[in-house]
């Protein structure tokens, strides 16, 4: 069975950060491309960072790019997001998926939220 | 590409029909994607390349389309299909969804 589990999510004040981990489990992990998404209120689903399955290709959205950075460990089927930086508006629930840009496998989200 | 689903809500019954559109801003082929997503579930990857199933998908769900419009069809809705449907185009590297379509029950 596959599993997807998301940990690490909490409140942070502006300007504050946070590591985000991912654990998965019931596939080839090393050779699956990974993904953040998240959803906020003020932008609903967004896909905000990709790593493939050796670490060679790193992707982000403009939203996040230069404030996150995602990686991941192989060896313990784990994938995860420093986020630094953070701002009100990254608020909302953190989805670690599985795939390329086909999001096969979801976990249940971990609750980040900014706020003074 | 900018993605834009409706209706936003739609309520129907067992047995019915149901058809939701999702428009892209620029021609994205047939690479779009469906999901639904149950409360208290974790989302599931319906539909592929436009109008392929993913494994297991009941064949009541069918999803159409090209270019820059698509659909996606329960016939025969199931109390199971009570969820909030998201399309996404996977035509660009920046993957993004249409704001969700949540069907619920009449």
């Amino acid at each position: 069975e596959v599993q997807v589990v998301e940990s690490g999510g909490g409140w942070v004040q502006p300007g504050g950060s946070l590591r985000l981990s991912c654990e998965a489990s019931g596939f080839t992990f090393s050779i699956y491309e990974m993904n953040w998404l998240r959803r906020t209120p003020g932008t609903g689903l967004e896909w905000i960072s990709f790593i493939s399955g050796r670490s060679l290709t790193i992707r982000y959205a403009d939203s996040v790019e230069g404030r996150f950075t995602i990686s991941r460990d192989n060896a313990k089927n784990s994938v995860y997001l420093q986020m630094n930086s953070l701002r009100d508006e990254d608020t909302g629930l953190y989805y670690c998926v599985a795939g390329g840009k086909n999001f096969d496998h979801w976990g249940q989200g971990t609750q980040v939220t900014v706020s003074s | 590409i900018q993605m834009t689903q409706s209706p936003s809500s739609l309520s129907a019954s067992v047995g019915d029909r149901v058809t939701i559109t999702c428009r892209a801003s620029q021609n994205i082929g047939n690479s779009l994607n469906w999901y639904q997503h149950r409360s208290g579930k974790v989302p599931k990857f319906l539909v592929y390349d436009a109008s392929s199933l993913m494994s297991g998908v009941p064949s009541r769900f069918s999803g159409r389309g090209s270019g820059t419009d698509f659909t996606l069809t329960i016939t025969n809705v199931q109390p199971e299909d009570f969820a909030t449907y998201y399309c996404q185009q996977r035509f660009s590297n920046v993957p993004t969804f249409g704001q969700g379509t949540k069907l619920e029950m009449k």
